[in-house]
């Protein structure tokens, strides 16, 4: 069984910091790993997608890739109360099927 | 450009019943995903189709099935529904295999 580990949370950091998203994945093919933030109540938006080791940076955003551990990363800079949603983790397997952890609640505090 | 559309947004069923859902993804996209999620399961994936063939399918009952349309627009059905098929079903449309996938909206079913 193909797995995606995300802590739950809730992950609580004060406005302005740095908030730290960790995620796992099980399947050593996959290729292609994704971000997606869910507010209460609505459907997930992408707002990261990173397909090569390193890290990938987009405004306050900044993904980061480990294929050899099997890691990804999700750094929120200059946190605000507005990011205060779920982020949810995929990662898409060999057969092209996204898997999805359960998600990390990150609370801003203002 | 239009995004996902999934219709109905909301749906309230009775146990034994049928229900279709549909979907339709962002012009151009040929790939159809469909999820299932609840607060206690998360996101779970149902099956996805190409250019009108299931490529992949979850581990659900066969009460639940799909279907995608030369358009790419793709409906799914759920039959015999159960107290437990309560959830919200999203949808996701993606361009080439491995590439991003963008959701709408989904179907919020409940089943009485």
């Amino acid at each position: 069984q193909k797995e995606v580990e995300q802590n739950s949370g809730p992950l609580s950091v004060p406005e302005g910091a740095i908030a730290s998203l960790n995620c796992t994945y099980s399947d050593r093919g996959s290729q292609s790993f994704f971000w997606y933030r869910q507010y209460s109540g609505k459907s997930p938006e992408l707002i990261m997608s990173i397909y090569s080791n390193g890290d990938k940076e987009d405004g306050r955003f900044t993904a980061q890739l480990n294929k050899a551990s099997q890691y990804v990363s999700l750094l929120i800079r200059d946190s605000q109360p507005s990011d205060s949603a779920t982020y949810l983790c995929a990662v898409m397997d060999s057969s092209y099927k996204l898997i999805f952890g359960s998600g990390t609640r990150l609370l801003v505090r203002p | 450009k239009a995004g996902v559309t999934q219709t109905p947004r909301y749906l309230i069923k009775t146990r034994g019943q049928q229900v279709t859902l549909s979907c339709s993804p962002i012009s151009g996209h040929r790939s159809v995903s469909w999820y299932q999620q609840t607060p206690g399961q998360g996101l779970q994936f149902l099956f996805e189709y190409f250019s009108e063939t299931q490529r992949n399918k979850g581990n659900f009952p066969g009460r639940f099935s799909g279907r995608q349309f030369s358009n790419s627009r793709s409906e799914m059905n759920v039959s015999t529904l159960e107290l437990g098929d309560s959830a919200l079903y999203l949808c996701a449309s993606s361009g080439t295999s491995g590439t991003e996938a963008f959701f709408g909206q989904g179907t919020r079913l409940t089943v009485v």
